[in-house]
C-alpha cells in the first residue's frame, strides 16, 4: 500500500526565499504524480504532473522533481510571494490502478511580508 | 468556466437526514472521481467512474454512501442517513483516461458538509 509523507507540515519563509518542500513513498511502482496548490476552504489547483518516465518538470516560479529510487519528490519555489502561502499536497498514481490519487497530508507554507 | 463545478458548495443538516452532492466535469473528461477530505488530511479516495462504469469503490464508501453517473456527463453522491461523522470536504475531479494527458486530475471547489 502506498503511503505519502510530506515534510515539514507547516513552514514560514520572509518573502523572496527560495523554498523546497519534500514529498517521499512508499512504492515506487508510480505512474505520475502531481503537486497541488489548496487554499483554505477550497478546492486544489494542479500545479504540476510528472509522468513515471520524467525526472522533473517546470512551470514558472516551480520546479518539481522525482526520483523513484529514492522514493522523493521535491517541489521547489523560487523567490517567494506572499500570494504563494497555501496548502501544497503532493499525489500519486500507482501503475497498476493508473486511476486514483494517493495524497500527503501536505505541507502549510506561510510566505511573510 | 470549464471547470469541474459542484453543487451546493455548503451543505449543513441534522443527524440522519440524507444529503445529494452533483458534480458537473470538464466536458471532455470521461473519467469522474469523487474523494474525501477531512480537517488537517490530505484527500482520500472514494469511488470513480469512467463514462457511466463505476469501476472501483473505496472501502471507505460504506453503504450508506451511493454515487452515479447515469449518462456518463454529471454525477451524483449521496450519503444516508448522515453521522457527525460525515463531515468532510467532498471534492469531485476529472481527467481524460491514462492513455491521454496521463490521467492528470483536476478538480472542483467542493462540497463542504457539516452534520450536526
Amino acid at each position: 500500500k502506498q503511503e505519502v509523507t510530506q515534510i515539514p507540515a507547516a513552514l514560514s519563509v520572509p518573502e523572496g526565499e527560495n523554498l523546497v518542500l519534500n514529498c517521499s513513498f512508499t512504492d515506487s511502482a508510480i505512474y505520475n504524480l502531481q503537486w497541488f496548490r489548496q487554499d483554505p476552504g477550497k478546492g486544489l489547483t494542479s500545479l504540476l504532473l510528472i509522468q513515471s518516465s520524467q525526472r522533473e518538470q517546470t512551470s514558472g516560479r516551480l520546479n518539481a522533481s522525482l526520483d523513484k529510487s529514492s522514493g522523493r519528490s521535491t517541489l521547489y519555489i523560487a523567490a517567494s510571494q506572499p500570494g504563494d502561502s497555501a496548502t501544497y499536497l503532493c499525489a500519486f498514481i500507482n501503475t497498476g490502478t493508473a486511476s486514483k490519487l494517493t495524497f500527503g497530508t501536505g505541507t502549510r507554507l506561510q510566505v511573510t511580508l | 468556466d470549464t471547470g469541474v463545478s459542484q453543487d451546493p458548495r455548503h451543505k449543513i443538516t441534522k443527524r440522519g437526514q440524507n444529503v445529494t452532492f452533483r458534480c458537473d466535469p470538464i466536458s471532455e473528461h470521461n473519467r469522474l472521481y469523487w474523494y474525501r477530505q477531512t480537517l488537517g488530511q490530505g484527500p482520500e479516495f472514494l469511488t470513480y467512474f469512467q463514462n457511466e462504469a463505476q469501476l472501483e469503490k473505496s472501502r471507505l464508501l460504506s453503504d450508506r454512501f451511493s454515487a452515479e453517473r447515469p449518462k456518463g456527463s454529471f454525477s451524483t453522491l449521496e450519503i444516508q442517513r448522515t453521522e457527525q461523522g460525515d463531515s468532510a470536504m467532498y471534492l469531485c475531479a476529472s481527467s481524460f483516461p491514462p492513455d491521454r494527458n496521463h490521467n492528470e486530475q483536476f478538480f472542483g471547489p467542493g462540497t463542504r458538509l457539516t452534520v450536526l
